[in-house]
């Protein structure tokens, strides 16, 4: 199984702030990289996947980037909704794998 | 539109077995593959494995194999996960997934299913 690796663990942040997450994979992905959202009690949210291709509804804040094992999540200008946990994860092999998930508060 | 509705809370001993359904509506559950991830209390997400309805094959998460049975009944369009010989750590929530026609990964979510192993 491929290893996903996201850090930080946490970021402290304010509204109005520039952020980024980044994810690096056990080995190359290529671009089949995806971003999710979660909040407490809540199924996961899909943000972008193919690394850079943003779910239609997603607001255009949300960009992804990289290929081949280093991916970053970055949000432009952070809203209030956006507080939440984000996981990256890779879907290259049959076998899925999450990275540990960036809580953002 | 696509959901998935799971079924309701279980609670269950150690040593038991626990069956969780998925109900696709919106689609045809033999179009596409249907994955099962789970979260434990306060930690992240686990994808468990896949079934394909239409022929009844799988893939699981090496963790889970030999443990773990994902069915499908295509003619009431469902999905099961069944997790035998439960610990203390199979406490979590889970859920089951759908691809995107789009993107090629999970697209939809199920509700989640709470499944509790408590003595």
């Amino acid at each position: 199984d491929i290893q996903m690796t996201q850090s930080p663990s946490t970021l402290s942040a304010s509204v109005g702030d520039r952020v980024t997450i980044t994810c690096r994979a056990g080995q190359s992905i290529s671009s089949w990289l995806a971003w999710y959202q979660q909040k407490p009690g809540k199924a996961p949210r899909l943000l972008i996947y193919k690394a850079s291709t943003l779910e239609s509804g997603v607001p255009s804040r949300f960009t992804g980037s990289g290929s081949g094992t280093e991916f970053t999540l970055t949000i432009s200008s952070l809203q209030p909704d956006d507080f939440a946990t984000y996981y990256c994860q890779q879907y290259y092999t049959f076998s899925y794998s999450f990275g540990q998930g960036t809580t953002l508060e | 539109q696509v959901q998935l509705v799971q079924s309701g809370a279980e609670v269950k001993k150690p040593g038991a077995s626990v069956k969780v359904s998925c109900k696709a509506s919106g689609y045809t559950l033999s179009d596409y593959y249907v994955h099962w991830v789970r979260q434990a209390p306060g930690e992240g997400l686990e994808w468990m494995g896949w079934i394909n309805p239409l022929i009844g094959d799988t893939k699981y998460a090496q963790k889970f194999q030999g443990r773990v049975t994902m069915t499908g009944d295509t003619s009431i369009n469902t999905a099961y996960m069944e997790v035998n010989t439960l610990t203390s750590d199979d406490t979590a929530v889970y859920y089951c997934a759908r691809d995107g026609d789009e993107a090629s990964t999970i697209s939809y979510w199920g509700q989640g299913t709470l499944v509790i192993v408590s003595s």
